[in-house]
């Protein structure tokens, strides 16, 4: 299957600070790629859909200043906590969608490894 | 409304027995994807087997196989021969037309030795 990778697996930050978590499509293009937010022994939640050259879209109750998305290739989207604090911490999870264009059902999303963000 | 429901926040199998993982589905669209996933204390999403609305067979993947009832809108994860490795959380997904994943809230499965 296609590979997706995100850098740093695993950060630990002061409140306040900026975060900055990479996400690559190692083989292939990506026009769609995905943020996902997962809280210890939850669910992974949609933050957030970020399509190449456009601006993302947030799902509700995702604070767009606060958690900024950009998708400047069709292989790398950046997700950057900003002013971060505890409550921030999470396990933060990326998608890419292998294909262009509609979304399919038949379509296949695929996931990074996760970044595990601690905020102090 | 919840799209995706699992109703066994934890299960228990002994090795080398099967295991079925409840997940019932709630959609009005006639084309969707349904996916299951396994999420080891890694903590990566590993994807295990694929099912489509259109699909008339039950999907299966090595051990995995997907019980498919469309019209009780379920689509029950069935593991055989149970290992210690299985042990994990696992995530029942849908995907509607031009929809991102949505995932279940999980149900973590202990195999005992």
């Amino acid at each position: 299957g296609a590979v997706v990778s995100q850098h740093p697996s695993r950060v630990i930050c002061k409140s306040g600070t900026s975060v900055k978590i990479e996400c690559r499509s190692l083989d292939f293009q990506a026009t769609t790629m995905f943020w996902y937010r997962q809280f210890p022994k939850q669910s992974l939640m949609l933050m957030a859909t970020s399509n190449e050259g456009s601006k993302a879209t947030y799902e509700q109750g995702v604070e767009k200043d606060k958690f900024l998305i950009n998708h400047a290739s069709l292989t790398l989207s950046t997700l950057t906590v900003t002013s971060a604090h505890p409550e921030d911490s999470s396990f933060y999870i990326c998608s890419a969608l292998q294909t262009s264009g509609r979304i399919s059902s038949y379509n296949e999303q695929f996931f990074g490894p996760g970044t595990r963000l601690t905020v102090l | 409304a919840q799209k995706i429901t699992q109703t066994q926040p934890g299960m228990f199998v002994q090795e080398k027995e099967a295991v079925t993982l409840d997940c019932t589905y709630d959609t009005s669209d006639q084309s969707y994807g349904l996916f299951w996933y396994k999420q080891p204390s890694s903590g990566e999403m590993i994807f295990l087997i694929y099912q489509g609305s259109y699909d008339e067979q039950n999907a299966t993947e090595g051990r995995y196989s997907l019980n498919f009832q469309k019209a009780r809108k379920s689509a029950n994860l069935v593991i055989s021969a149970s290992q210690l490795g299985d042990s994990a959380m696992y995530f029942c997904a849908m995907r509607e037309v031009n929809t991102p994943l949505v995932f279940g809230k999980g149900t973590r499965l202990s195999v005992i030795a």
